[in-house]
């Protein structure tokens, strides 16, 4: 089947950029997504791109998207204790509501 | 809006015993969707609803079983629990033709010993 992977973690110092990685396989994707999870809480979306862009920018938050390599990044500027959580990407087809997710990257941010 | 809710929050079952774990979402949206979360796993599709009276398998629906007899409701029942569905399970929904913009509820935690 599909599959999208991400390393499960990556650790920062308080002030830094993180840029977090994802690859997928699915040829037909059209929404990639970046979802956060809070420690005992649910899936945050916090931003997704259309598979003919580029780029997506949302004020500390960059996302890259390279459709040749099949490889989507997350960058969090000047990142903050509070951005400590479990990041996911996720893919879905045309028209698909089904989200194919990956393992998730955990994000510490160290004060 | 209270957006999707889950009930229970947590849940202890027997082996064997059944239950079911409530989602509700007051947003109108046709879509809903079940999944679990395990450690190092993602989180994997269960079951999925495109409407009322729809229902469709994801890719671990086995165990469960799911209706949608409302827009609003979107049950996931356990009719025979077992040790390997001890997991959090979310659900999940979004509007029609807007399949990039999905939300998720708060998650319910399964123990099955």
């Amino acid at each position: 089947g599909e599959d999208v992977e991400q390393s499960l973690f990556l650790s920062v110092r308080e002030g830094d950029s993180s840029v977090i990685n994802c690859t997928y396989t699915d040829s037909s994707s059209t929404y990639l997504y970046w979802y956060k999870q809070e420690p005992g809480a649910g899936l945050q979306l916090l931003t997704y791109i259309f598979s003919n862009m580029d780029m997506k920018q949302d004020q500390r938050l960059t996302v890259l998207l390279n459709k040749k390599d099949k490889h989507l990044s997350l960058r969090i500027a000047d990142t903050q204790t509070g951005d400590s959580a479990i990041y996911f990407c996720a893919d879905s087809g045309a028209g698909s509501y089904q989200l194919t997710f990956g393992k998730g990257t955990k994000l510490s941010v160290i004060p | 809006n209270a957006g999707v809710t889950q009930t229970p929050k947590f849940q202890v079952l027997k082996t064997g015993q059944s239950m079911t774990l409530q989602c509700a979402q007051d947003m109108n949206h046709e879509y809903m969707s079940w999944y679990r979360q395990d450690p190092g796993m993602g989180l994997r599709l269960i079951h999925y609803s495109v409407g009322a009276g729809i229902t469709d398998q994801g890719e671990v629906p086995n165990g469960y079983n799911v209706s949608r007899s409302t827009t609003e409701d979107f049950p996931l029942r356990l009719l025979s629990a077992a040790p390997s569905q001890t997991s959090v399970y979310f659900c999940a929904s979004s509007a029609s033709g807007q399949e990039y913009e999905q939300y998720f509820g708060p998650g319910t935690r399964l123990t099955v010993t």
